[in-house]
């Protein structure tokens, strides 16, 4: 059973750049969710896909967006990049429960 | 407005002793709660969960109780080695929401000394 993967796993952009982080979901699983989590705290809900729907979103602008594919994969799309947005990225794979299992991660820095 | 908490920012345990980690709530609609475990430069891991129906939950060395009235759950880890050194978050996910949003609180980081 592969696990969820995530990539890259380093990105370094500058402020106003435009990033796309990938995400591979658990085999069987349908449902995937972003995930913020900067320094020190815990992670903080983005938004969750099911079936290539967005199924839910956490309190993030819209230059946030997503995409679901029919392989069940996401992409997480982030535009007009700000300092803040530096970050580690998760994505989690799920299928239609709460224990949602989480890929290593994208260590966004802008800068 | 930080709907799960974890007050203790970190833990030290000697070996072979019992650690409690504690969290807690403020939203009612939580119905279904989940600890998870970090180690440097990795996702969060799934330990264990807990669903508003029970008031225990066991797995092995870990074990989750939640008092409903409180608004609290804890895990404990019993006995607790050395490899339990890491982040620990507790997760809430509300009514309704089964496969939905988590929220998680700050986190906890646990030390077990040898």
């Amino acid at each position: 059973e592969t696990g969820v993967t995530q990539s890259p796993t380093h990105l370094i952009k500058t402020r106003g750049q435009q990033v796309t982080l990938r995400c591979s979901s658990q085999s069987g699983h349908n449902t995937v969710s972003w995930y913020q989590q900067a320094l020190g705290q815990g992670p903080q809900f983005i938004f969750q896909y099911y079936r290539e729907e967005e199924n839910g979103r956490g309190n993030f602008p819209p230059r946030f967006s997503g995409l679901q594919f029919p392989n069940y994969s996401s992409e997480l799309n982030v535009n007009a990049l700000e300092l803040d947005d530096s970050a580690l990225y998760l994505c989690a794979s799920s299928l239609g429960t709460a224990e949602q299992y989480f890929g290593p991660g994208t260590r966004l820095t802008v800068t | 407005d930080q709907q799960v908490k974890q007050n203790s920012p970190s833990l030290s345990v000697q070996e072979g002793r019992i650690s409690i980690l504690n969290c807690d709530y403020t939203n009612s609609m939580f119905d279904y709660f989940l600890w998870y475990k970090k180690y440097p430069a990795e996702g969060p891991t799934f330990l264990i969960s807990i669903s508003s129906i029970k008031d225990k939950n066991e797995d092995g060395r870990f074990t989750v109780f939640l008092n409903k009235s409180a608004k609290h759950l804890s895990l404990h880890i019993v006995p607790s080695q050395p490899g339990d050194s890491a982040v620990y978050f507790c997760a809430a996910s509300a009514v309704g929401n089964q496969g939905g949003k988590l929220i998680f609180g700050q986190g906890t980081e646990l030390s077990v000394k040898p």
